[in-house]
């Protein structure tokens, strides 16, 4: 079974500090690695991806990806409370292959941002 | 560029019907997938087609289908509907691009049966 787990939240953090979102997987072979954004009510909405080891900058969304260690984390500098969703890890084993299409996702973290 | 879009938005059903959902995938992505949303399951995938052609499938009963047309739009369909089918249903698209891997989420039926 591959799993993808995700730090239990809801994590609450103060207007302009840093939020840290980390992701664990346990299959090896996985490829491609995604952070969704979902608001209340709406659908997840595509904010970064990766696939190298390494960090990925997008304005003020840093991806961080150790395959080594199997995990991928999402920091967000800045935060606002519009920043305030639920975020998703999810992980493609083979974007081609036996896994076409099929995004694993964890639980989320709901994350709080406080003025 | 027009994003992925889902019809109907919202639905409701009663249980022993059938429902047919619709997908219009971004322009030039030729792979749909298919997720049911739920507060206790989260996302689950259901299938994906690429160019009319069902090419992986999720655990779910057989009274969920689909199907994809020339133009890549795709439908959804679960007949014989029970109380647990109750979810928010998400179509995306996806396109690869060398190492590159996108798959964009539609907003969603939302199927409510009682």
């Amino acid at each position: 079974q591959k799993e993808v787990e995700q730090n239990s939240g809801p994590l609450s953090v103060p207007e302009g500090a840093i939020a840290s979102l980390n992701c664990t997987y346990s299959d090896r072979g996985s490829q491609s690695f995604f952070w969704y954004r979902q608001y209340s009510g709406k659908s997840p909405e595509l904010i970064m991806f990766i696939y190298s080891n390494g960090d990925k900058e997008d304005g003020r969304f840093t991806a961080q990806l150790n395959k080594a260690s199997q995990y991928v984390s999402l920091l967000i500098r800045d935060s606002q409370p519009s920043d305030s969703a639920t975020y998703l890890c999810a992980v493609i084993y083979n974007a081609g292959g036996t896994s076409y299409g099929k995004l694993t996702f964890g639980q989320g973290t709901i994350l709080t941002v406080h003025p | 560029k027009a994003g992925v879009t889902q019809t109907p938005r919202y639905l409701i059903k009663t249980r022993g019907q059938q429902v047919t959902l619709s997908c219009s995938p971004i322009s030039g992505h030729r792979s749909v997938s298919w997720y049911q949303q739920t507060p206790g399951q989260g996302l689950q995938f259901l299938f994906e087609y690429f160019s009319e052609t069902q090419r992986n499938k999720g655990n779910f009963p057989g009274r969920f289908s689909g199907r994809q047309f020339s133009n890549s739009r795709s439908e959804m369909n679960v007949s014989t509907l029970e109380l647990g089918d109750s979810a928010l249903y998400l179509c995306a698209s996806s396109r690869e691009r060398g190492d590159s891997y996108e798959q964009y989420f539609g907003p969603g039926t939302r199927l409510t049966v009682t």
